[in-house]
């Protein structure tokens, strides 16, 4: 158990669709990240939070947008749902800011669009 | 464009074997480079190495870097089933400060 708790674990939508991920960091863990893994193309980081501010950007949609909240759990919304949408997406955490040492993941939320 | 090339793509091999999985990189801004290990969801970490030549090790796993050659391998002796699994391979980017993973090595111990 990495200590960083994503819910849903599964969930399955309609195409135009909008869903939210929800992640909580480890204790004490300040920096979150996003990353979305789909069959083809591996782990792709989306975006990245420390401590409330976005502090990195990946291959992220417009379509998704993110927030970190005062409590430190994080939040990852996907709008306009599309097929190619369909992937498991992680989030982690780590005690950094700029350095990124060790990730701990958490379970992965697998979104399934139809 | 930064990247991580990992090969094989896929390995099976049988218990008892030893393995290399080999990763490549092209990254501007190097930091580390981390190992992961991915068996049914979350990836778990393994190693991290920031310096050329130093050997890390565990258990039945070493893991090195050539920053000269921009490799890593990653050795597993006396492999047993339950090394079976995916294993990744990233490099921390500094200016951005994330991890770029490569497409993993799925690795398959057979009895």
């Amino acid at each position: 158990d990495s200590g960083v708790t994503q819910t849903p674990k599964h969930l399955i939508t309609a195409t135009g669709q909008r869903v939210t991920l929800r992640c909580s960091p480890r204790s004490g863990d300040l920096s979150v990240y996003w990353y979305q893994q789909s069959l083809d193309q591996g782990l792709q980081f989306l975006i990245q939070y420390y401590n409330g501010e976005e502090r990195a950007k990946g291959n992220i949609l417009e379509r998704f947008s993110a927030q970190q909240f005062p409590d430190l759990h994080s939040e990852l919304n996907l709008s306009s749902l599309e097929l190619g949408d369909s992937a498991l997406y992680f989030c982690a955490s780590s005690v950094a800011r700029l350095a990124v040492g060790e990730l701990f993941f958490g379970e992965g939320s697998r979104l399934t669009v139809l | 464009e930064d990247k991580v090339v990992q090969s094989p793509l896929s390995l099976v091999v049988h218990e008892g074997d030893t393995v290399t999985l080999n990763c490549s990189y092209e990254v501007t801004n190097f930091r580390s480079l981390l190992w992961y290990k991915q068996e049914k969801k979350a990836p778990t970490f393994l190693f991290m190495l920031t310096s050329s030549g130093i050997e890390k090790k565990s258990g039945r796993l070493s893991s090195i870097l050539d920053k000269k050659e921009l490799f890593s391998i990653l050795n597993i002796t006396a492999t047993q089933t339950g090394d079976s699994a995916i294993y990744l391979c990233a490099v921390e980017e500094g200016s951005q400060g994330n991890l770029i993973f490569g497409k993993g090595t799925k690795l398959s111990v057979k009895p």
